[in-house]
């Protein structure tokens, strides 16, 4: 079976502090994709970021970066020089690598996280 | 590009009638097609998967009967809410994937907010 854990459930910060989301993901499979999607008040899921279970390399996209430990079966997110309109649930998600697309996604519970002036 | 829509963004029903819920791909044909139901300060739960020209796979306690799936083409899928009653009101999401190009990753739609009086 697999399951995503967000231990932290909300998370309050200042803004231009760092923060950092916390994944731990377990899962049966050698291969697999972790995700992370960030819902905004609106509502619309945005997708982040997609990293397979082979490529260990951290990743940067200007303020948000990934860690992605295979070892500890672990995928942070950490936002950096937070700001306001970062405010929003961010969803870790697990899903197999399977050919043909429409592969289901496991979900956590989501991080609210709000950032204030 | 992965743009998702969904339409109605929001419906108030009474109880009793049913609601049709479209989600489409706008900018790439989506051989898959999912509908989750989000309560609030909650997970995504999935309802169903459906694949273009194929009858939808529901999840485990999921009335396939009350909610009825259609993915009649690759860019369309629908949802339709039979007979809506108050424990129907939710927000319902559908993502769409594709087997090219966007392999495993799930683009969302903006949401869709049922209340049933």
């Amino acid at each position: 079976a697999q399951k995503v854990t967000q231990a932290q459930t909300e998370i309050s910060v200042v803004e231009k502090e760092d923060v950092t989301l916390d994944c731990v993901y377990e899962t049966r499979d050698t291969t697999y994709y972790l995700f992370w999607y960030k819902q905004p008040p609106s509502g619309e899921l945005v997708f982040l970021i997609r990293r397979n279970s082979f490529d260990e390399q951290n990743e940067i996209s200007g303020r948000y970066s990934w860690n992605f430990q295979k070892s500890t079966s672990s995928f942070n997110f950490t936002i950096t020089a937070s700001q306001v309109v970062d405010s929003a649930v961010y969803f870790c998600a697990l899903g197999p690598i399977l050919t043909g697309g429409g592969n289901k996604l496991t979900f956590g519970t989501g991080t609210q996280l709000k950032v204030e002036l | 590009g992965a743009v998702v829509s969904q339409h109605p963004s929001r419906v108030i029903c009474k109880s009793g009638t049913s609601v049709k819920i479209e989600c489409r791909s706008l900018d790439f044909q989506a051989t898959t097609m999912f509908w989750y139901r989000q309560f609030p300060k909650q997970s995504l739960m999935l309802m169903a998967t459906s694949n273009e020209g194929s009858k939808a796979t529901y999840e485990q306690g999921v009335e396939k009967d009350k909610f009825l799936i259609n993915h009649a083409s690759l860019t369309l899928s629908t949802l339709t809410v039979t007979s809506a009653h108050p424990e129907d009101s939710s927000f319902y999401i559908c993502s769409a994937s594709s087997d090219r190009g966007w392999t495993d990753t799930q683009y969302f739609g903006p949401g869709t907010r049922l209340t049933v009086l």
